[in-house]
C-alpha cells in the first residue's frame, strides 16, 4: 500500500522554537509538497519540490524553510515558531511523470501544529 | 492572482436529495482536481479532469469540467450519509503544483 508518512500527528511547540515537521513517501515521487490547511482558507502551497535539493516557493513561504537531501524525506522547517503558524500541515508527493489518472496528489495524514 | 473558488462552503443535505458543488478557477489550465476529506483524516483524490467537456462518474458522484467558462461542478445524487466530508477542488498550476478551493463540507443528514 503506497503511503505518505508524516512523523508526528499532533505537535505543540513554543513561539520562538525551531521546529521540524518531517515526511517520508515510498512511491519513489519526484515531487513533494507541503501545504498548510486552515478552515475557510482550504490547502495554501507553501513549498514544494521537484527533485533532490531543489525547492520552489508556493504562495506563503514566508517564516518556513524546506529540506530535501534524498528523494523519499521532504522537511518542513519553521525557524521561529509564532501564533500564526498553528494549523495543520500536510504533506503530499505526486509522480513527475504521471499523466491521466495518475495527475494526483497522495497526502499524509497531516500534523497538527499547536505553537502556544 | 491565482483563485479557485467553491461554493457553497457549507451544504446540509437530507438524504435522497440531489445538489451540486461548484468550483470556479482563474487560470487557463484544462486540468481540475476533486479530492475528498473525512473528518480528521487527510484528502483522497476522487476525480481527474483532464479535457474540456470532461466528465467523470463513481457511484453517486459526478464531476464536469468546463474550461471556456472555468468552471467545475461535483453532482450529487440521491446523497447518502455515507457521503458526508469536506470537498476541494484543485487546478494545476505550472507543471508541478496544484492549487486548491477552500472546500465545501458536506453534511448529509437522516
Amino acid at each position: 500500500d503506497v503511503k505518505v508518512t508524516q512523523s508526528s500527528r499532533y505537535l505543540v511547540k513554543r513561539t520562538g522554537e525551531k521546529v521540524f515537521l518531517e515526511c517520508v513517501q515510498d512511491m519513489d515521487h519526484e515531487n513533494m509538497f507541503w501545504y498548510r490547511q486552515d478552515p475557510g482558507l482550504g490547502l495554501r502551497l507553501i513549498y514544494f519540490s521537484y527533485d533532490v535539493k531543489m525547492k520552489e516557493k508556493g504562495d506563503i513561504p514566508e517564516g518556513y524553510s524546506v529540506s530535501r537531501e534524498k528523494k523519499e524525506r521532504f522537511s518542513l522547517i519553521l525557524e521561529s515558531a509564532s501564533t500564526n503558524q498553528t494549523s495543520m500541515y500536510l504533506c503530499a508527493s505526486s509522480s513527475l511523470s504521471g499523466a491521466g489518472a495518475n495527475e494526483k496528489l497522495f497526502f499524509g495524514s497531516g500534523t497538527q501544529l499547536s505553537v502556544l | 492572482e491565482l483563485k479557485v473558488e467553491q461554493n457553497p462552503l457549507f451544504l446540509s443535505m437530507q438524504e435522497g436529495k440531489n445538489y451540486t458543488i461548484y468550483c470556479n478557477y482563474s487560470t487557463t489550465s484544462d486540468r481540475l482536481y476533486w479530492y475528498r476529506q473525512d473528518p480528521g483524516k487527510s484528502l483522497e483524490s476522487l476525480f481527474v479532469l483532464l479535457s474540456n467537456g470532461a466528465v467523470k462518474q463513481e457511484g453517486r458522484l459526478m464531476a464536469s469540467l468546463d474550461t471556456k467558462a472555468r468552471l467545475s461542478t461535483l453532482h450529487i445524487t440521491a446523497a447518502v450519509h455515507d457521503l458526508s466530508a469536506t470537498y476541494f477542488c484543485a487546478e494545476k498550476y505550472n507543471n508541478n503544483d496544484m492549487r486548491f478551493g477552500a472546500g465545501t463540507r458536506l453534511t448529509v443528514k437522516p
